[in-house]
């Protein structure tokens, strides 16, 4: 059982905007800031945005990130088919003094 | 270039000990604290603790805490990651990670993973 709830599953088809939601408590994301990664198969997550909404030095801006309350959102709009990943949320968490990870959400570009 | 290199795959048995290394270089290995994350086959990221090595303050995550030690040696821009004891339950993948606390203590994320090592623990 993930600290952060992540639906298990989204899709899209190719050019559609899709968004992946994560849910959390006060201790986590309620207080403190989200970041997104990204998991290829085989590979090792990448960060795609942190501190919200900023993204790292290559990713495409087609990437967005959002918080309000203990809730967060990635969006990913015009979806390719390099997209097809596993995403995670992931938050500092005061009670727990360290980041905790969302289960993950499996992508699947149609 | 800032990478993380990890070592190589391992194959213990139960009861058996072991230590995984990551090699940081492109940086300056004591101004950022670095993690190890744990992914078990099929399911998602855990992480297990942080060290900051210019002084070998850790936090472990409460699921890990005694199960495993975190380690840094400055001379060398390496992490380590050991058990005193393998279990059968302990077979995953482990990937270190620069991050998440930046020196002023803000969170921006793993930006950096090293390729990861697999531990695979049977009888």
């Amino acid at each position: 059982q993930s600290v952060l709830t992540q639906p298990p599953s989204a899709s899209g088809t190719l050019g559609q905007r899709v968004t992946i939601s994560c849910s959390g408590r006060s201790s986590n994301i309620g207080s403190n800031t989200v970041n997104w990664y990204q998991q290829l198969p085989g590979t090792a997550p990448k960060l795609v945005i942190y501190s919200n909404n900023q993204r790292p030095s290559g990713v495409p801006d087609r990437f967005s990130g959002s918080k309000s309350g203990t809730s967060a959102s990635l969006a990913i709009s015009g979806l390719q088919s390099e997209d097809e990943a596993d995403y995670y949320c992931a938050a500092w968490d005061d009670s727990l003094n360290g980041p905790v990870f969302g289960g993950g959400t499996k992508l699947t570009v149609l | 270039e800032v990478q993380l290199v990890q070592s190589g795959a391992e194959v213990k048995r139960p009861g058996e000990s072991l230590k995984i290394s990551c090699k940081a270089s492109g940086y300056s290995f004591t101004n950022y604290w670095i993690g190890w994350v744990r992914q078990m086959p099929g399911e998602g990221l855990e992480s297990m603790g942080i060290i900051y090595p210019a002084d070998s303050d850790t936090k472990y995550s409460p699921s890990f805490q005694g199960q495993v030690t975190i380690s840094a040696d400055r001379s060398i821009s390496t992490a380590y990651l050991q058990w005193s004891s393998l279990k059968a339950s302990d077979t995953a993948m482990y990937y270190c990670a620069r991050g998440p606390l930046t020196t002023i203590g803000t969170d921006e994320g793993f930006d950096y993973w090293g390729q990861g090592t697999l531990v695979t623990v049977s009888s």
